[in-house]
């Protein structure tokens, strides 16, 4: 099956840590992309990447870090610099050919610091 | 600064009838529109794109309206389930490969 895997489903961390969130997809996707969700509230873009080892930041990038070493994997690092990281966090890969780019959502991964 | 506002938070209709869910943006001239579905606790799922050459598309149920000159897209379900209830996202596009969405509409089919 092709698609879009996060892990984990759920996470907790201590405060002054950084966690990594895992995204893969077998897509043969060129970009792939991440958003945090809050409650109530809509999708907001930290990062994405067109190709491999390039990246670009979103609109919320600070306190966040990410890296596109393979075409599948697209992993997110929240530092302990981000103030506020408790959130849903989604992936998503789009084709690069085209600007009508439908996205393709993993299930996404719930980050919560206790 | 570009803004999109979907008309409500929630919306709540009796099953059978014909829901419309409303998505405006200002400051944007977007080259297409795209609507998606959420369901609690997971990712989008994309259901529809219209360009803005086109008036109207249409999905089974599902019928998009994309007006340039209101900067409007209405989104209609007809014959509505419960099992159409969800969050649904509007997403205007202008050509990047980034995606703005709007904060959703909460849709409550009941039986």
């Amino acid at each position: 099956d092709g698609g879009i895997t996060q892990s984990p489903k759920y996470l907790f961390r201590k405060e002054g840590q950084n966690v990594t969130l895992s995204c893969e997809q077998n897509l043969n996707h060129d970009a792939m992309y991440w958003y945090r969700q809050d409650p109530g509230q809509g999708l907001r873009l930290i990062y994405y990447s067109q190709i491999v080892n390039d990246f670009q930041k979103g609109d919320i990038a600070e306190g966040y870090s990410v890296s596109r070493e393979k075409k599948e994997s697209f992993p997110l690092t929240v530092t302990s610099a981000q103030k506020n990281p408790t959130a849903f966090y989604l992936c998503a890969s789009s084709t690069l050919a085209g600007s009508y780019n439908e996205q393709f959502f993993g299930p996404g991964t719930r980050l919560t610091v206790l | 600064s570009q803004k999109i506002e979907q008309n409500s938070e929630a919306l709540n209709i009796q099953e059978g009838k014909t829901a419309t869910l409303t998505c405006n943006y200002t400051n944007y001239s977007p080259a297409y529109l795209q609507w998606y579905r959420q369901d609690p606790g997971r990712g989008p799922v994309f259901l529809l794109l219209i360009r803005e050459n086109e008036k109207e598309k249409r999905k089974e149920r599902l019928k998009v309206t994309f007006d340039t000159t209101l900067k409007q897209s209405l989104f209609h379900i007809t014959a509505s389930q419960p099992a159409d209830s969800a969050t649904y996202l509007c997403s205007p596009g202008a050509g990047s490969y980034q995606l703005t969405f709007g904060k959703g509409t909460k849709l409550s089919v009941i039986p």
